[in-house]
């Protein structure tokens, strides 16, 4: 099981506020992912990477963006925190196997809350 | 492209009862299958996959599931449930064709009446 780590847990903040989400793996894994899954609901692909340098939009229009400056690091930030942020962000990292025989590990997320 | 139904989005089951847990899938190629499980407030464990072979997994915590190629399923199941096993259930399906990605389903929620 991959060791991915998710900072801050929980965060509420006012309205304009900049924020980043942090993730971090130790496990060397070259892809990673941000999902925002709303309470009870299904998760929703926001952004990946398939390496360093590498990031691309998911299926869900997302206002956040993202870099990959090391492996072991995909951070995600909104300019501007608005009401309709309030989420839980989940990251999440793969080894890459190709064929579509590729593990996703999650990590713990992150619950934002937008006043 | 690919997707995946769970078709009770609740659950609920007596402690020790059986358990199935409902997934279909569409997709024309062979897929890759997984369930997750998520415990409120936290990010999803993965209980098993299913790459080839076998169409019968064993997973962690004592959770099983099977591939029916010809149902298009990957159900979900466990003898005797226990209270910690309330948690929500994603099924997920992996393509080769679509970069690697997994599509889930909506989820289902497990509740364990004592």
């Amino acid at each position: 099981e991959a060791d991915i780590y998710q900072t801050p847990r929980y965060l509420v903040i006012g309205t304009g506020k900049k924020i980043t989400l942090e993730c971090s793996q130790t496990m060397g894994h070259d892809k990673m992912y941000w999902y925002q899954q709303d309470p009870g609901m299904e998760l929703h692909l926001i952004h990946y990477s398939y390496g360093v340098n590498s990031t691309e939009k998911g299926d869900l229009s997302s206002e956040s963006t993202v870099s990959r400056i090391r492996t072991e690091h995909f951070p995600l930030t909104l300019e501007s925190a608005r009401p309709s942020h309030t989420s839980q962000y989940l990251c999440a990292s793969s080894p890459g196997t190709s064929g579509g025989q590729d593990t996703q590990y999650f990590g713990p997320g992150t619950r934002l809350t937008v006043l | 492209a690919q997707s995946v139904t769970q078709p009770d989005i609740h659950i609920t089951v007596s402690e020790g009862a059986s358990l199935e847990l409902r997934c279909n899938y569409s997709y024309g190629a062979t897929p890759y299958l997984f369930w997750y499980v998520q415990s409120p407030g936290q990010g999803l464990q993965l209980l098993l996959k299913y790459f080839s072979g076998d169409t019968l997994v064993q997973g962690i915590k004592g959770f099983e599931a099977e591939f029916k190629r010809s149902q298009s399923s990957f159900n979900l199941r466990k003898p005797s449930v226990h209270w910690s096993d309330a948690a929500e259930y994603f099924c997920a399906v992996g393509a080769w064709n679509a970069g690697n990605m997994l599509t889930f389903g909506g989820g289902t929620r497990l509740m364990v009446k004592p």
